[in-house]
């Protein structure tokens, strides 16, 4: 079974500042996929990225990059240049398999606040 | 991207009623959708996923026959809480996947949520 670990309940960042979220996970699979997300106050679930098991470069999108580093089976998130809009809950996830289709396994989550 | 809604947005019922929790992927189909509960400063946890045309499957310790999944049709699977109580209290949220994310592979979208209140 397949188990992701956050182990930062909550994150203190000062606005314009780079953060970074723990995420580790355990699987025995060699094909997965490795998500974060954002779900502030209102309780949406914001996708942020993605990284498949097989990606040789971290992924990024726009201020959101993700280090990844397989043997370390870890999967954190960077924030770059936080903005008070960042306060919210993030989550890291993983699927098995490359596909959509299977199921996310959540991690407790990283409350981040962003102080001006 | 692919949109997905769900209704009501939230509920409140009265223990021994109840409810059913509705979700739509508006602007694709989903053979396959995936119902997620989170209580209060927790994390998501599936309850069942939701195949259209046949049984939902369920998650260890999900009761099935509290929790009804129909997925009528492509695009609509149902979430009925029976008999709520107040520990059901919580909040649903519901996901499909769609190849009309960003990414290549098949991202799951995922509804607003319905925050259920039983008294």
């Amino acid at each position: 079974a397949q188990k992701i670990t956050q182990t930062q309940p909550g994150m203190f960042v000062q606005e314009k500042e780079a953060v970074t979220l723990d995420c580790t996970y355990d699987t025995s699979d060699q094909s997965y996929g490795l998500f974060w997300y954002k779900q502030p106050s209102s309780g949406e679930m914001i996708f942020l990225i993605y990284q498949g098991s097989y990606d040789e470069q971290n992924a990024t999108e726009g201020r959101y990059s993700l280090n990844f580093q397989k043997a370390r089976k870890s999967a954190n998130l960077v924030i770059s240049a936080s903005q008070l809009g960042d306060s919210a809950m993030y989550f890291c996830a993983m699927s098995l398999g490359n596909s959509g289709y299977s199921t996310l396994t959540f991690g407790k989550g990283t409350m981040l606040l962003v102080s001006p | 991207g692919a949109v997905v809604s769900q209704h009501p947005s939230w509920v409140i019922c009265k223990s021994g009623t109840s409810v059913k929790i509705e979700c739509r992927s508006l602007d694709f189909q989903a053979t396959t959708m995936f119902w997620y509960r989170q209580f209060p400063k927790q994390s998501l946890m599936l309850m069942a996923t939701s195949n259209e045309g046949s049984k939902a499957t369920y998650e260890q310790g999900v009761e099935k026959d509290k929790f009804l999944i129909n997925h009528a049709s492509l695009t609509l699977s149902t979430l009925t809480v029976t008999s709520a109580h107040p520990e059901d209290s919580s909040f649903y949220i519901c996901s499909a996947p769609s190849l009309a994310g960003k990414s290549s592979y098949n991202e799951q979208f995922f509804g607003p949520g319905t925050r259920l209140t039983v008294l």
